[in-house]
């Protein structure tokens, strides 16, 4: 059972457009990672949100954690081809979990 | 700091053999976890270790698999008298002070194929 849902799941979109990923959950979690993997490599700590309502930026990459710390978006400005590849939200349960739960991923893919 | 390593990138396996692969983790991170991950899904976790001991395993983790960390440096993570259904890529991750805060360094992963 997967306890992080990702919308969309693919995502085909042309250079300069802009898109949001989402990651939904009915659990709370005390911290949500996002993760960039490349094909046939691990994926890529990007940010970590720990506050509800807490917003990151990463030049055109902004991350919001929802407030009450159950949801999380990604939304990225200006895409470019080197955006491409599977994002993955990954979420930390509250308590003595030492591991994190991954979502089940958006394959994006940006068009030149 | 070279990063986590995985040994082998790659591998194919005829169903019924054994296989083990090796996981280097950066050198001060006392947490190491294994995940699993099949195509265009995100990873699920395997189990973790916690300086030489294993403090978790998923129920994924059937008899068939194993996991040791000696010492508390490298990992192994040996797969018994494989399945088709052990086909996907496995990942190895290390962290120091939890992840929850700080994420984890994934290695490239080690792609295994039953065939």
């Amino acid at each position: 059972t997967q306890l992080l849902e990702q919308s969309p799941q693919f995502l085909s979109i042309q250079e300069g457009e802009n898109l949001t990923v989402y990651c939904n959950s009915s659990s709370v979690f005390s911290s949500l990672q996002w993760y960039r993997q490349e094909p046939g490599e691990g994926p890529v700590l990007l940010v970590t949100v720990v506050t509800g309502g807490e917003v990151k930026k990463l030049k055109r990459l902004t991350f919001q954690f929802g407030d009450a710390r159950k949801d999380s978006s990604l939304h990225i400005t200006a895409a470019q081809p080197g955006d491409t590849g599977l994002y993955l939200c990954a979420g930390a349960r509250p308590g003595g979990y030492q591991k994190v739960t991954f979502g089940t991923g958006t394959k994006l893919q940006v068009i030149p | 700091d070279t990063g986590v390593s995985q040994d082998p990138r790659h591998k194919i396996t005829k169903r019924g053999q054994n296989v083990t692969f090796r996981c280097d983790p950066i050198s001060e991170h006392n947490r190491l976890y294994w995940y699993r991950q099949t195509l265009g899904q995100g990873p699920e976790f395997l189990t973790y270790f916690q300086n030489e001991a294993q403090l978790e395993k998923s129920r994924l983790l059937s008899d068939r698999f194993s996991a040791e960390r000696p010492k508390g440096s490298f990992s192994t993570l040996e797969i018994q008298r494989t399945e088709q259904g052990d086909s996907a890529m496995y990942l190895c991750a290390s962290s120091t002070q939890g992840p929850k805060e700080y994420g984890y360094t994934f290695g490239s992963g080690t792609r295994l194929t039953v065939v």
